[in-house]
C-alpha cells in the first residue's frame, strides 16, 4: 500500500485564486511529520512547510497552510492567492518517527500545478 | 552557502560503464539520503546513511552501491549501468535534532543510460 497519495496529477487555478493540493497518508505510528515541498521547472526542491502529528494547530507558512485532519490522514495544502511563480510539481512526504524509521522521507507521486493569468 | 552539492550535474553512459555521484555536504548533517526521480513515480529512496561509517538500503536500492567515509560526504555507485537507471538523481541530507528536520537537497544530478 502507497504511504503517501496525491491523486491530483495535475491542477489548474486561477491567479489570485486559492487552491488545495490533496495528500492523504497511511502510517501505524503515533509520532509521524508531514512535509511539503514545491519543485518548480529548474528542477530544485524547495521545503515548504511542516505539520508534526502532535500539533494541534495547522501549520501556516506565509500563503502556504497545511489542513491537517488526522483522523482522515489527510494533510492538504492550501495555497492562497497564487501566483504565476507558484506553477511547479508539489510534493507531499512523510517521516514516520517510530524505531528504526531513520528519519527517512516517504513521498507522493507530485501534483502539477499550473496557475493561469 | 553551498548546502548541499552534487557533483556530476550532468552524465552520459553507455551499458555497462561504472560510474559514482558525489554528493557533499557542508551543514555537519548526520543524515544523507540518495534517492531518483522518475516522471510520475515522485521521488524513491535508494540509500541513505545515518552518520559516518553506515550505510543501509532504501525502497529501490537494487544496481546501486554507496559509501559515507566522511561525515560530509555521501557517494552513490554505479557498478555496471543499465537503462533504467536513466533518471534524475538527488542528495539530501538532515539534521533531527532540533526543528522538523526536513531534507535539504542537492540540485539533482541527470544521468542517461543508453
Amino acid at each position: 500500500a502507497q504511504k503517501i497519495t496525491q491523486t491530483q496529477p495535475g491542477m489548474f487555478v486561477q491567479e489570485k485564486e486559492a487552491v488545495t493540493l490533496d495528500c492523504t497518508y497511511d502510517t501505524s505510528d503515533q509520532s509521524y511529520g508531514l512535509f511539503w515541498y514545491k519543485q518548480p521547472s529548474s528542477g530544485e526542491m524547495i521545503f515548504l512547510i511542516y505539520q508534526g502529528s502532535y500539533d494541534e494547530q495547522n501549520a501556516t507558512e506565509g500563503r502556504y497552510s497545511l489542513n491537517f485532519q488526522k483522523a482522515r490522514k489527510s494533510a492538504n495544502l492550501v495555497i492562497s492567492a497564487s501566483q504565476l511563480g507558484d506553477s511547479a510539481m508539489y510534493f507531499c512526504a512523510m517521516r514516520e518517527d517510530g524505531g528504526g524509521s531513520n528519519y527517512k522521507l516517504t513521498f507522493g507521486k507530485g501534483t502539477l500545478l499550473t496557475v493561469n493569468p | 552557502n553551498a548546502g548541499v552539492t552534487q557533483t556530476p550535474k550532468f552524465r552520459v553512459l553507455k551499458t555497462g560503464q561504472s560510474m559514482t555521484l558525489l554528493c557533499a555536504q557542508d551543514m555537519n548533517h548526520e543524515y544523507m539520503y540518495w534517492y531518483r526521480q522518475d516522471p510520475g513515480m515522485g521521488l524513491r529512496l535508494i540509500h541513505y546513511s545515518v552518520g559516518e561509517g553506515t550505510t543501509a538500503k532504501g525502497e529501490v536500492p537494487d544496481g546501486y552501491n554507496v559509501s559515507r567515509l566522511k561525515k560530509q560526504n555521501f557517494l552513490l555507485g554505479l557498478e555496471s549501468a543499465a537503462p533504467s537507471q536513466t533518471s534524475v538523481y538527488f542528495c539530501a541530507s538532515s539534521y533531527y535534532r532540533t526543528g522538523p528536520g526536513e531534507l535539504f537537497f542537492g540540485e539533482g544530478s541527470r544521468l542517461t543510460v543508453l
